[in-house]
């Protein structure tokens, strides 16, 4: 059974970087079959997707966080990362990674991230 | 305007009879990429459909997916206690992935 785990700090300044980790277990990150995403959920509202990559490192990203976010893989460790620069209260979310096959099958937990100082 | 938007934004119904989930995209949509997704207080999503109508593995058959172009529909017979939940309807394209403001099905 394929579980995912996030993981990094709970806390986050203002205008610093987001960093957080997804390992997977149960299951290779190198299968060619798939990708893998982050989704994010702001207290109380709807999921917004972040960005996909698969094993190779080829990503693609929404368009509105295109340009601070980042995701990185790591196939010794089976794991997938975010990085999202130059945050805001507004970036304050339950964090989640998932596996993409154009729709997302296998969820982490999720992991809360505030930004605040 | 919304991406995507659902219908009605919450339903309230009783256990043991059907609820019927709509989700209309503003273009059209391959079927392929079209999935509704369920989500509990303080839990992760679970997929439920994906390629609008075919359900994930070790979902009931009580939940169906049909649809195509621009609206899609998740119907869900004889509400389970464990149905009243959130319900995001989510379609691919090639700018990615969006969800729907989610339909609330409540007792």
């Amino acid at each position: 059974q394929l579980h995912l785990q996030e993981s990094g700090p709970g806390l986050v300044k203002p205008s610093e970087t987001l960093s957080l980790t997804c390992t997977v277990s149960g299951g290779s990150i190198s299968s060619p079959d798939y990708y893998w995403g982050w989704i994010r959920q702001p207290p109380g509202k709807g999921l917004e997707w972040i960005g996909s990559i698969d094993y190779s490192g080829n990503t693609y990203y929404n368009p509105s966080l295109k340009s601070r976010a980042s995701i990185l893989v790591d196939t010794s460790k089976n794991q997938f990362s975010l990085r999202l620069n130059s945050v805001t209260a507004a970036d304050t979310a339950v964090y989640f990674c998932a596996r993409d096959i154009r729709a997302f099958d296998y969820w982490g937990q999720g992991t809360l991230v505030t930004v605040s100082s | 305007e919304s991406v995507l938007t659902q219908s009605p934004a919450t339903l309230s119904l009783s256990p043991g009879e059907s609820a019927t989930l709509s989700c209309r995209t503003r273009r059209s949509v391959s079927s392929s990429y079209l999935a509704w997704y369920q989500q509990k207080p303080g839990q992760a999503p679970r997929l439920l459909i994906f390629g609008a109508s075919s359900r994930a593995t070790g979902i009931p058959d009580r939940f169906r997916g049909s649809g195509s172009g621009t609206d899609f529909t998740l119907t869900i017979s004889k509400l389970e206690p464990e149905d009243f939940a959130l319900y995001y309807c989510q379609q691919y394209s090639s700018s990615g992935f969006t969800f729907g403001p989610g339909t609330r099905v409540e007792i």
